[in-house]
């Protein structure tokens, strides 16, 4: 049982350019979630996800798009990647209503964008 | 307005208690979570209160008071291996979860 799996761990990209985060996770949940977070602060989130073919916007959803088109999956893509896109993005998952609201957390991918 | 408050550093010793408080004030409120997360590594679930009261688990306990707008994290017989940061999050819409900055705790021998 892997629970949520995050890739890559680690990538630089320059300015303009553009990349998927990817995340999956094997506990078949149905609420799916992603969140930056900058140095020394608080996580902020990005899209949500509450099932398969069902997404929203976060608190901060500028330069960012999603998908979800499994259970399962549930990349972000960056397009245009600009310096303050420079953070580390978390993808979590929780089991749907009355079922519990811990989210379990992937590991996180650092982006440096230069 | 919308806000979600905690203190930034706490340092206790180890073998005390701490306690680390979270205010909000939020739009709606459904429920209030605890996560703690290591330097480097990823947020992992503490508690989440609903209702009014303490809930314990272990050397943990968490309290809500709804009608404050309040709630804290009691951390007992502390050790080092707490060092790490600990994040109150809101959940004030029926989805999501809004967490506050964090507070730092430094757990020195």
């Amino acid at each position: 049982n892997a629970g949520v799996t995050q890739t890559p761990k680690f990538r630089i990209l320059k300015i303009g350019q553009s990349m998927t985060l990817q995340c999956t996770q094997d506990m078949n949940h149905n609420y799916m979630y992603w969140y930056r977070q900058d140095p020394g602060m608080g996580l902020k989130l990005i899209y949500y996800s509450v099932g398969a073919g069902i997404t929203d916007k976060g608190e901060v959803p500028n330069g960012y798009n999603v998908s979800r088109s499994t259970t399962e999956d549930f990349p972000l893509r960056l397009e245009l990647a600009a310096p303050s896109q420079t953070s580390v993005y978390f993808c979590a998952s929780r089991p749907g209503q009355g079922s519990g609201y811990g989210y379990t957390f992937g590991s996180g991918t650092r982006l440096t964008v230069v | 307005g919308q806000s979600l408050e905690q203190p930034s550093e706490v340092t206790a010793v180890e073998g005390a208690i701490v306690q680390i408080n979270c205010t909000y004030q939020t739009s709606g409120f459904y429920g209030l979570s605890w996560y703690q997360q290591h330097d480097g590594g990823a947020p992992t679930f503490l508690s989440y209160n609903a209702l009014d009261g303490l809930e314990e688990t272990g050397r943990f306990s968490s309290f809500l008071s709804r009608s404050d707008s309040y709630g804290y994290l009691l951390l007992q017989e502390l050790q080092m291996k707490d060092s790490a940061s600990y994040f109150c999050a809101v959940r004030d819409h029926g989805n999501d979860m809004r967490f506050g900055a964090g507070t730092r705790l430094t757990v020195k021998p």
